[in-house]
């Protein structure tokens, strides 16, 4: 199975300031169809996942455009330029290029100081 | 809108099973599989399986294999779950989560374990 190794695991960040969050994969995540299938995930507390990235780096409709993925091969990024008070939450990686089983990374909590 | 709806929270007793539904409206039920995962108290996501609603082929996670069983409703739109011999450790939140990059998620279902 791909492990997915995210850090940090806690994020104390001040309002509008950046954070960045790093995921990395134990093998290559780039499909043999030539994408690579890294997602991002936010989960606010007592909230169900809300998926934010696909295919590394494309938002779904309606996030925010200060959060951003960036990556590849192994290594993926989630920014977000300027920290809202709503972004406090956990934020997963997920790969989905060598299934199944899809994994996860461990989550990182953003907390606002 | 597209919407996944779980059904209620469930406390069972150690050696019991479970059945988790998850009823989808808004798109077309049989156009994408359905996952399931859970998340235990303060942990991340663990994939169980899936089903393709379209033909009721299913795929288990290795660690789950002979325990869990993914059916559906294709009159009602709905995927159940069925965990059986449950024990401390199946005490976690069960989703239901639409394939296409797990884009769409039910709401979660608290399963607690105890005697």
């Amino acid at each position: 199975d791909v492990v997915m190794t995210q850090s940090p695991l806690s994020l104390p960040v001040t309002l509008g300031q950046p954070a960045s969050i790093s995921c990395r994969s134990s093998l290559s995540l780039v499909h043999s169809d030539g994408d690579t299938y890294v997602s991002w995930f936010q989960q606010r507390p007592g909230q169900s996942p809300r998926r934010l990235i696909y295919k590394v780096s494309n938002r779904d409709s309606g996030v925010p455009d200060r959060f951003s993925g960036s990556g590849s091969g192994t290594d993926f990024t989630l920014r977000i330029s300027r920290v809202e008070a709503e972004d406090v939450g956990v934020y997963y990686c997920m790969q989905s290029t060598h299934w199944p089983p899809w994994t996860f990374g461990q989550g990182t909590k953003v907390e606002i100081k | 809108q597209v919407q996944v709806v779980q059904s209620g929270a469930e406390v069972k007793k150690p050696g019991a099973s479970v059945k988790v539904s998850c009823q989808t409206s808004g798109y077309t039920f049989t156009d994408y599989y359905m996952h399931w995962l859970r998340q235990a108290p303060g942990q991340g996501f663990e994939w169980m399986g899936w089903i393709n609603p379209n033909t009721g082929d299913t795929n288990y996670a290795q660690k789950f294999q002979g325990r869990v069983t993914v059916t559906r409703d294709t009159s009602i739109n709905t995927v159940y779950m069925e965990l059986s011999r449950l024990t401390s450790d199946d005490t976690a939140v069960y989703y239901c989560a639409r394939d296409g990059g797990f884009d769409i998620w039910g709401q979660g279902t608290r399963v607690t374990v105890s005697s």
